[in-house]
């Protein structure tokens, strides 16, 4: 089956303080993509980052890292010394070959980040 | 300016009563979808076009229908809408099939009572 779980729906933080939201995947193709979205209050869908499934490098956008494991199935997103400004819903998705080049999502985590 | 746009932005209708919800890009896109979002859930794709005139269901197509008689437009069709399709909505479209990343419209609030 293919399956985006986020198990975090909340996340609450002090500005400042670092937070990673956890994404887990399953799915049976071995080419494959992974995608993080930002859904901010105002309710757009905000692109963040895409990864292939064979690339397991590590990537840093200032504030933002990723972390892609394959062995672990996880792509995970660190926020480091969050900001009132990164409070949104985040979404993880995988996008797969098989039935059409579909790309499922994860529930989202939703993140406070207080002042 | 590059986008997708989708028309109305809000919506409140009574159960039954035929809605078409537009989607409209801009970019020269082949594949084109319908999600809807629901608290806990997610995105749910609902129908996908991967080029004119070739449309397929998603995960949560019952109740819809969709058409893709050109390549910029591919509206969402409720025939007898129910309350249980209250929800919102996002049309996206991409280049390709795979990589790409996916410009999604900035959503449709429908509201079936």
């Amino acid at each position: 089956a293919q399956k985006v779980t986020q198990a975090q729906t909340e996340i609450s933080v002090v500005e400042k303080e670092d937070v990673t939201l956890d994404c887990v995947y399953e799915t049976r193709d071995t080419t494959y993509y992974l995608f993080w979205y930002k859904q901010p209050p105002s309710g757009e869908l905000v692109f963040l980052i895409r990864r292939n499934s064979f690339d397991e490098q590590n990537e840093i956008s200032g504030r933002y890292s990723w972390n892609f494991q394959k062995s672990t199935s996880s792509f995970n997103f660190t926020i480091t010394a969050s900001q009132v400004v990164d409070s949104a819903v985040y979404f993880c998705a995988l996008r797969y070959h098989t039935g059409g080049f579909k790309t499922i999502f994860g529930a989202g985590t939703r993140l406070f980040v207080k002042a | 300016e590059a986008q997708v746009t989708q028309n109305p932005r809000y919506l409140i209708t009574v159960t039954g009563k035929k809605l078409t919800v537009t989607c409209s890009q801009n970019m020269n896109h082949e594949y084109m979808s319908w999600y809807r979002q629901d608290p806990g859930l997610g995105l749910r794709q609902i129908y996908y076009s991967m080029n004119v005139e070739v449309t397929d269901k998603g995960d949560v197509p019952e109740g819809y229908k969709v058409s893709r008689k050109e390549k910029r437009n591919f509206p969402l069709i409720l025939e007898s809408p129910s309350p249980n399709q209250t929800s919102l909505y996002f049309c996206a479209s991409r280049p390709g099939l795979l990589m790409e990343e996916q410009y999604f419209g900035p959503g449709t609030r429908l509201t079936v009572t």
